[in-house]
């Protein structure tokens, strides 16, 4: 089956920094989602992004499919975007796989 | 309500009981999925309701039986469970058309079985 995975596992920022959250993927996918998991299990859509680049407020994401990679860009990073950052993609067909995820801590 | 909502939040039941978990969407979708999350592991999709039918049962076993009585609605019905099925049982729904769409997920049902 495909292999997703996020890097880096784990990340603790002070509040105003900025990060980078890689998720790369060893086949061809159709599309690529990023969701942020607060710490009550919430699984909240970020992007639908299976190529080129969003902007959505503080957060942006960047997918090249021709050489199998996302990545997740949080600037001026906040406490409430601890939590964690999951990647998946779809492979096969109608279905989801999801990465490991990244466990971010930002500290006030 | 607005969303993907569950329920129970929270169930501890013990391996001889029978319990069934609940999902509604309200958003209009016609798919929907159940996701095992268990500490330390990805989350690992189960089941895929699309149109009311089952298009995926991920190896799944015979003691979690899904049920989609209508395209809003979906269960998860639970007996003779193992102390390792515990974690926490998310939903989510989408538009299939043909490929997936963006998931919305609900807030998920933490399970403990004793």
């Amino acid at each position: 089956g495909i292999q997703v995975e996020q890097s880096p596992p784990d990340l603790i920022l002070q509040e105003g920094a900025n990060s980078t959250l890689r998720c790369n993927f060893s086949d061809s996918v159709n599309n690529l989602q990023w969701f942020h998991q607060n710490p009550w299990g919430q699984l909240i859509n970020l992007f639908y992004i299976p190529s080129g680049t969003k902007q959505n407020g503080r957060l942006s994401a960047t997918t090249v499919a021709t050489e199998r990679y996302s990545l997740l860009y949080i600037s001026s990073s906040q406490t409430t975007d601890s939590g964690v950052y999951f990647c998946a993609v779809e492979w096969p067909a109608r279905q989801l796989t999801f990465g490991s995820g990244t466990q971010l801590t930002v500290l006030p | 309500e607005t969303g993907v909502t569950q329920t129970p939040r929270h169930l501890v039941m013990g391996m001889t009981n029978k319990k069934s978990l609940k999902c509604e969407q309200h958003l209009g979708h016609n798919a929907m999925y159940w996701y095992k999350q268990s500490a330390k592991k990805p989350l690992e999709l189960m089941f895929v309701y699309s149109l009311e039918e089952r298009v995926e049962n991920n190896s799944v076993p015979s003691r979690f039986s899904p049920e989609c009585p209508n395209s809003s609605h979906l269960f998860l019905h639970l007996h003779t469970l193992q102390p390792e099925d515990s974690a926490l049982y998310l939903c989510a729904s989408s538009q299939d058309s043909g490929g997936t769409d963006t998931q919305y997920f609900g807030p998920g049902t933490r399970l403990t079985v004793l």
